[in-house]
């Protein structure tokens, strides 16, 4: 079973950029996966925010779009997010996850606050 | 875009006592859902995928049913671990996108 793990700062001041790694083990990105990132504010539900594919191609949650930058770096076996212009709407739980019609694999998850 | 309706908000059910989670689609995403379990301070565990299939390790308890725009998740016999937050999840062909229901909680009486 394929493990992730996410790591990146825990506080992001508003207006600026969030950016989260996941790393994977257990098994290499570049087997056809899609890699997605979920977040969670506290108390509420489910967001899915993206996707990327181990050949690069991502898909976005349209509400998050203009924001939103995932990537993937094969010869680390781990994907990143970056979320721009961020605002105190934005603190959540963050996942990395593994799946393409539904999530198999998650990591524990990662508190964003974004606070001056 | 897809949106997912859950039913009830809360169930409120004893130990041993048989539970029906209901997630509706506003159109039909034929069999291609999914439902996770999740407990406080915990990610996400996926539970049933495809409507009727439990995923690894996920005990005979749950079941999944349903097909086209109207899906139920049902618990035969709660146990105490069961008591926990249910989401329904599905993925859109266009736009490729994942939508989640806002949840049932399941909570002891």
């Amino acid at each position: 079973q394929v493990q992730l793990q996410e790591s990146g700062p825990g506080l992001v001041k508003p207006s600026g950029t969030l950016s989260l790694t996941c790393a994977v083990s257990g098994g290499s990105i570049s087997i056809s996966n899609w890699w997605s990132w979920v977040r969670q504010p506290p108390g509420k539900g489910l967001e899915w925010i993206g996707e990327i594919y181990h050949s690069g191609s991502t898909n976005y949650n349209p509400s998050l779009k203009s924001r939103v930058t995932i990537s993937i770096d094969k010869s680390k076996n781990q994907f990143s997010l970056k979320l721009s212009s961020v605002t105190a709407a934005d603190t959540a739980v963050y996942y990395c996850a593994r799946g393409g019609l539904n999530l198999q694999d998650w990591g524990q998850g990662t508190l964003v606050t974004v606070s001056s | 875009e897809i949106v997912l309706t859950q039913s009830p908000a809360t169930l409120s059910l004893s130990p041993g006592e048989r539970a029906t989670l209901s997630c509706r689609a506003s159109q039909s995403v034929s069999s291609y859902l999914a439902w996770y379990q999740q407990k406080p301070g915990q990610a996400p565990r996926l539970f049933i995928y495809d409507a009727s299939n439990r995923a690894t390790g996920i005990p005979a308890r749950f079941s999944g049913s349903g097909s086209g725009t109207d899906f139920t998740l049902t618990i035969s016999s709660l146990e105490p671990e069961d008591f926990a937050v249910y989401y329904c999840q599905q993925r859109s062909n266009w736009p490729p996108v994942f939508t989640f229901g806002p949840g049932t909680r399941v909570d002891i009486k």
